[in-house]
This record gives structure tokens, C-alpha cells and sequence, in this order.
């Protein structure tokens, strides 16, 4: 009965390859989001989406692309992968917006 | 960035009670103090949020001074699995949650 969940935990891959992480919720919620962690520990958010449609988008390269199927699925899809991508991705969503719920991350390693 | 200070590291006792400060002295009327926490190598979670008064759950208590510049969160019996590092952070509602540094609280036995 896990709220968020991600695949895959774990990836690794070389540099330019494109990959997908997937994100699933089964909380209701309308708002789902995607951020990073980088080795330095600083947690920081890339997309919001709201029913479907983007809301936040940060300064994130446009190799960077979220996609919404429906309400309870945000993938994240990275074109070119560079080795600075390298770090832990989480999803998460809310119904209000301050009290998100994560998911287990995915750890990122690209060589 | 984060609109609020919070001392890198802290230890407590296990079975003590653990009070985690956080300064925020630019905090607006209306935004709120959340906290969140990530034991290590999972995903943040929520613990608790107060805007003005003092609030109570089953993980934890929130007390925020009458003038709002500063709040401590308190667990009040820490066991072995509260050792994560905790965020505090201000929101408006508007904006993006900001994550900080955080506290890394150890809790030793």
C-alpha cells in the first residue's frame, strides 16, 4: 500500500544515453512533483504539476521532461544524459501544497 | 534560498527529549513554519506546521515564539529512529517548498 512510488530505485548508465523514472501516487492527490538531491545533500525542486499541467518549472535544462499521463503518474524523462545528473530524484504530491508526500527516490548515477 | 537558520548538528540522549531551533526573523504574517525530516536514504516526510499557536501531533510539537522570528520543534522521548536530518521552513503558499540545510540530529543511546 505504498503512497509514492518510483522506478527504478537504482540506475545507472553512461553519459548521453536517455532514461526514465517513473512516479506513481495512490493518495488522491492532484499535485505531484519532481526533485533533486545532489551529492552535496541540497534538495531542490524541478516541476510541479497540477492535474496534469505543469505549474513549477525551475531552472532546469530543457533535457529535463516531465510527463503526466493522468493524475496519479509523473514521469520524469532526461535527454543526454550529462554526469552532472548524477544525484537522487524524488518524487512527491499533495493535496495541499506544503504537505507533500515522498517518494523513496531514485538514485542516479551516470558514468 | 532558505528563508531560515538552523545549527547544522545536534545530539540527543535516547529517551530524552530533543529540541530542534529554527530562526526565521524575516517570516511574513502569512506564512507558516513547516518541518520535515529525511532519515538517511529515503524521502523527506512531513512531521508538522503551525502558523501562529502552538501545535501538537502524534510525532512531535511545534512552539513558535509570540513574535514568529523563531520556532523549535521537540520530540519528545527520541528513540534511535529519529536520527535524520530536519528542515524547517517557511511557506507562503505561493512559492515552491525550500529545503535548507537542515539540522542533522544524532540520537545516541
Amino acid at each position: 500500500d505504498t503512497a509514492v512510488s518510483q522506478t527504478p530505485k537504482y540506475l545507472v548508465t553512461q553519459m548521453g544515453n536517455d532514461k526514465s523514472i517513473k512516479c506513481e501516487q495512490n493518495l488522491g492527490h492532484d499535485t505531484m512533483y519532481w526533485y533533486k538531491q545532489d551529492s552535496k545533500k541540497f534538495l531542490k525542486i524541478m516541476f510541479s504539476y497540477n492535474n496534469k499541467e505543469l505549474i513549477i518549472n525551475e531552472t532546469v535544462p530543457n533535457r529535463f521532461s516531465p510527463k503526466s499521463p493522468d493524475k496519479a503518474h509523473l514521469n520524469l524523462h532526461i535527454n543526454s544524459l550529462e554526469l552532472g545528473d548524477s544525484a537522487v530524484y524524488f518524487c512527491a504530491s499533495s493535496h495541499t501544497s506544503a504537505e507533500q508526500y515522498f517518494g523513496p527516490g531514485t538514485r542516479l548515477t551516470v558514468t | 534560498d532558505a528563508k531560515t537558520t538552523q545549527p547544522p548538528s545536534m545530539d540527543c540522549a535516547e529517551g530524552r527529549a530533543a529540541n530542534l531551533p529554527c530562526n526565521h526573523s524575516t517570516i511574513s504574517g502569512n506564512e507558516y513554519v513547516y518541518w520535515y525530516r529525511q532519515i538517511h536514504s529515503q524521502g523527506p516526510q512531513y512531521i508538522i506546521h503551525g502558523l501562529k499557536n502552538n501545535e501538537t501531533n502524534e510525532m512531535a510539537s511545534l512552539i513558535i515564539t509570540e513574535d514568529r522570528k523563531s520556532s523549535t520543534l521537540i520530540l519528545p522521548h527520541a528513540t534511535l529512529r529519529d536520527t535524520a536530518v530536519y528542515y524547517c521552513i517557511v511557506y507562503s503558499g505561493n512559492t515552491p517548498l525550500v529545503f535548507g540545510k537542515g539540522t542533522r540530529l544524532s540520537v545516541i543511546a
